[in-house]
């Protein structure tokens, strides 16, 4: 299976910062990689797919990049609602779907 | 609109069977584009894919837990179906169905709200 490693896990920060977590993947993966926010006591948000789409109502202020084995997740100005644990998932191989650790974005 | 909700016991013993039922609306089972995937989180733990079925009953599962799950889907029920043999206290989790839209594009726009599953004696 291919794994996914994001870093940091734990990231503080304050209103108004720009934020970049890294999802790196074990084996190329082209573009195909999604992320997801979740808030405690939630299911999981769609962001982004294919590493850089976003998806529709997503905020402008988030945004995706990359291709093959590193990928990052920005948000230009971090909000108070954007305050939860990101996740990375690769769609690459069908038959075995993967998600990162997670990073927690917390107010510092 | 959109929408998944799962169902099943919030307690199960080890060794039983868990059965999980996700009833979907606002989209059809038999849709040939999108599917239906299970995914898993323990409590303050990552997200772990599981399994998932498209309309023409194509599955796939998850590598390490392959021996002991089976999905299905009854579409005229919009319900697809779980289930997890020989349960274990490490597979405690809040257990999510969500939607894949489209095949090729293996990822979840829309997801259920989750029902925690507790394996104890």
């Amino acid at each position: 299976d291919i794994q996914l490693t994001q870093s940091p896990s734990f990231l503080s920060a304050s209103v108004g910062d720009r934020v970049t977590i890294t999802c790196r993947a074990s084996q190329g993966i082209s573009s195909y990689l999604a992320w997801y926010q979740q808030k405690p006591g939630k299911a999981p948000k769609l962001l982004i797919y294919a590493a850089s789409t976003l998806q529709s109502g997503v905020p402008s202020r988030f945004s995706g990049s990359g291709s093959g084995t590193e990928f990052t997740l920005t948000i230009s100005s971090l909000q108070p609602e954007d305050f939860a644990t990101y996740y990375c998932q690769q769609l690459n191989s069908y038959l075995a779907l993967t998600f990162g650790g997670g990073t927690k974005v917390e107010i510092k | 609109q959109v929408t998944l909700k799962e169902s099943g016991p919030v307690l199960v013993k080890p060794t039983e069977t868990l059965t999980l039922t996700c009833t979907v609306s606002g989209f059809s089972l038999s849709n040939a584009r999108m599917g239906v995937s299970w995914i898993r989180q323990p409590p303050g733990k990552a997200l772990e894919w599981l399994a998932h079925i498209f309309s023409n009953d194509e599955k796939s599962y998850s590598t390490s837990l392959k021996s002991r799950l089976t999905i299905s889907k009854d579409t005229s029920k919009s319900q697809v179906v779980l289930t997890m043999t020989n349960m274990d206290p490490v597979d405690t989790a809040t257990y999510y169905c969500a939607r894949i839209p489209s095949r090729g594009s293996y990822y979840f726009d829309y997801w259920g709200q989750g029902t925690l599953v507790t394996v104890s004696s």
